[in-house]
């Protein structure tokens, strides 16, 4: 069984602040990591991808990946009320599984 | 845009009736997954397909059984829904940059 591990939160953090969200995981053959936003009663939306070590911008939005401490991350800048969500990290192993983790509660206060 | 679409939004059933949940893609994506999400324990991947009339088993398949007989459409089947199956259901596809891509789900009762 593969881990990936989140903590649930609630991560609570003012508006126009920056939002980290950590997520770790157990296997070393991990070869894509993911991030996604669930809104309440919702399905799961792709925020963003990462495949390699380093940093991934879009937006807003700063993936960081370090295989070496099997440890990814998301860093939400200029928070919004908007980004107050569950923010799901998962992980792909041999192409075609995915797992998750189980997400951590972010509010973002006005 | 990638369109998935599952048959229900709401589901009640009873306790040992057989159920059916469909999805649907619109993509011509080959793989496709059922998953179900209980809090605490994230989504859980229940089975998956990659290819017409393939399938694999994922981490929970016990209690549940799938179809594929067309590329776009995925049913995940419940031979005899019992209380601990009542979870919300969520199917997906899958691009080939691996983004998966999730139908609206199916909050599942089981009575």
């Amino acid at each position: 069984q593969k881990e990936v591990e989140q903590n649930s939160g609630p991560l609570s953090v003012p508006e126009g602040a920056i939002a980290s969200l950590n997520c770790t995981y157990s296997d070393r053959v991990s070869q894509s990591f993911f991030w996604y936003r669930q809104y309440s009663g919702k399905s799961p939306e792709l925020i963003m991808s990462i495949y390699s070590n380093g940093d991934k911008e879009d937006g807003r939005f700063t993936a960081q990946l370090n295989k070496a401490s099997q440890y990814v991350s998301l860093l939400i800048r200029d928070s919004q009320p908007s980004d107050s969500a569950t923010y799901l990290c998962a992980v792909l192993y041999n192409f075609n599984k995915f797992y998750f983790g189980s997400g951590t509660k972010l509010n973002v206060k006005p | 845009d990638v369109k998935v679409t599952q048959s229900s939004r709401y589901l009640v059933k009873r306790t040992g009736e057989k159920v059916f949940l469909e999805c649907v893609q619109d993509m011509d994506h080959e793989n496709m997954f059922w998953y179900r999400q209980d809090p605490g324990l994230g989504l859980r991947l229940i089975y998956f397909s990659y290819d017409v009339k393939m399938k694999e088993k994922g981490d929970i398949p016990e209690g549940y059984s799938v179809s594929r007989e067309k590329k776009e459409r995925f049913s995940l089947i419940l031979e005899s829904a019992s209380t601990n199956q009542t979870s919300m259901y969520l199917c997906a596809t899958i691009s080939t940059g691996f983004e998966q891509y999730f139908g609206p789900g199916t909050r599942l009762t089981v009575t």
